[in-house]
């Protein structure tokens, strides 16, 4: 049940842009992105929810395809302050706020 | 508080010693979430609290696992007779209503080794 990540990992130089799946099982009411730095704590990016609505506050876009159980997140015009590990959560009830999370994108950009 | 603290922030026990992590909550988020997340692995749940209850305690992995949450707020995951596999980051997290339009605020974590 846990949601599949791809890719695993990217490199990427700075400028360039990513694209991260998140790819579910089950039927989603909202996917979670997160940004985990090696040694630190997840920091929230992007929820979004069943019938589109979109809450985030970073200059990181997203798309959620219900019919396809799918997630994106888009990394436009890298930086290097981008580097960290994106991990997706799904949930499915839509009353708990209960994640459960992918095993996570590693994305590393350079100079 | 500011954010979710967790403590201690790292701990080494020997194998079949019990431990106590603890988490402190934002004040007024109702939700709390535990996770745990092993070396270079994805966040494992283990149990989520609304108020002081545990409608969801599905993740956690054995019976030698419990939490509790008092005052809706602080909680305490204890793990008995530690063993080896317990080695990971545990990390806390709240939410404002538990709902699925409420971000998760994570703590640091507390690094768990089991000698």
């Amino acid at each position: 049940q846990q949601p599949v990540q791809s890719p695993q990992a990217v490199i990427l130089r700075e400028g360039e842009d990513a694209v991260i799946n998140c790819s579910s099982s089950k039927a989603l009411y909202s996917v979670h992105w997160y940004r985990q730095k090696h040694g630190e704590a997840p920091v929230f990016l992007m929820i979004l929810l069943k019938g589109g609505e979109q809450k985030g506050h970073e200059k990181i876009s997203a798309s959620f395809n219900e019919k396809k159980q799918q997630s994106s997140l888009y990394l436009t015009a890298s930086q290097l302050s981008y580097s960290g590990t994106y991990f997706c959560g799904t949930e499915w009830t839509g009353n708990t706020g209960k994640l459960i999370f992918g095993q996570g994108t590693t994305l590393q950009v350079k100079p | 508080g500011a954010g979710v603290s967790q403590s201690p922030s790292n701990k080494v026990t020997e194998k079949g010693k019990d431990v106590e992590l603890r988490c402190d909550p934002i004040s007024g988020h109702t939700a709390l979430y535990w996770y745990r997340q092993r070396l270079g692995q994805g966040l494992e749940f283990l149990i989520y609290f609304q108020g002081n209850s545990a409608p969801d305690k599905s993740g956690l992995p054995s019976d030698r696992f419990s939490a509790e949450r008092t005052g809706e707020s602080v909680s305490t995951l204890t793990i008995q007779r530690t063993q080896q596999e317990d080695s990971a980051v545990y990390l806390c997290a709240s939410s404002l209503r538990g709902r699925n339009n409420s971000p998760l605020h994570f703590g640091n974590g507390t690094r768990l080794t089991v000698t």
